[in-house]
């Protein structure tokens, strides 16, 4: 069974300050990953993904995430944060090939609390 | 820009009761899901449906849940007598695609507490 475990329940970093938000899974399988991010009172929204390809992927807003197959890791960074950045960040995995399953194995969440 | 609505946005209940959690998924999209978070818990997967029938569904999805898309808009999830553990932010989400790399847009949730 998949697994994905965030280290970090809670990251506070000033404004313009750079940040990474780990994330690391447990697979026997080739999988997919996922960042999903969720402001106060809304649902997640999907901020960037990796399926195959540049283990390096990019966000609009600024957030990259690089896939490191070797320590099963897929962490979050962003260079220089902004207070609008202050949301819960979730590293979700799935199974990639055609496994038929679509379910998602979230992360416990990592909050980001951008201070100015 | 359309997005997965859900109601209502939050829900109280006695144990043994019964609920309906009420979901409007974009309206293009095939592939329909249930998550719930427990407060201070992981966000975790309760079943997914296509084509009017059930595709996935975890062991937290047992006979008390039934989920349903009655007029082919709205997805609902009801569980049938409440418990106290059932309290917990239930989320929807939908999918265009049927590839399992496909997005999943979520919605807003809805808050489950259960007295």
């Amino acid at each position: 069974a998949q697994s994905v475990t965030q280290l970090d329940s809670q990251v506070p970093v000033f404004e313009e300050a750079p940040v990474e938000l780990r994330c690391n899974y447990s697979s026997s399988v080739s999988v997919y990953l996922f960042w999903y991010v969720q402001y106060p009172n809304q649902g997640l929204q999907l901020l960037l993904k990796y399926l195959s390809g540049s283990t390096l992927v990019e966000s609009i807003n600024g957030f990259e995430a690089e896939f490191n197959k070797s320590q099963t890791s897929f962490h979050l960074r962003k260079p220089s944060v902004h207070i609008s950045d202050t949301a819960e960040y979730f590293c979700a995995v799935i199974a990639s090939g055609d496994t038929g399953r679509r379910a998602l194995t979230f992360g416990s969440g990592t909050r980001l609390q951008v201070q100015p | 820009e359309p997005e997965v609505t859900q109601t209502p946005s939050h829900q109280v209940t006695q144990m043994g009761q019964e609920v309906i959690l009420r979901c409007v998924p974009i309206s293009n999209h095939l592939y329909f899901y249930w998550y719930r978070q427990i407060l201070g818990q992981k966000v975790e997967f309760l079943v997914s449906f296509y084509n009017n029938e059930i595709s996935e569904k975890s062991e937290i999805f047992d006979d008390q849940f039934s989920v349903e898309r009655p007029d082919g808009s709205n997805f609902t999830l009801k569980i049938r007598s409440t418990k106290l553990e059932d309290s917990a932010m239930y989320f929807c989400a939908s999918s265009w695609l049927v590839r399992s790399y496909n997005e999943q847009f979520f919605g807003p949730g809805t808050r489950l507490t259960v007295l």
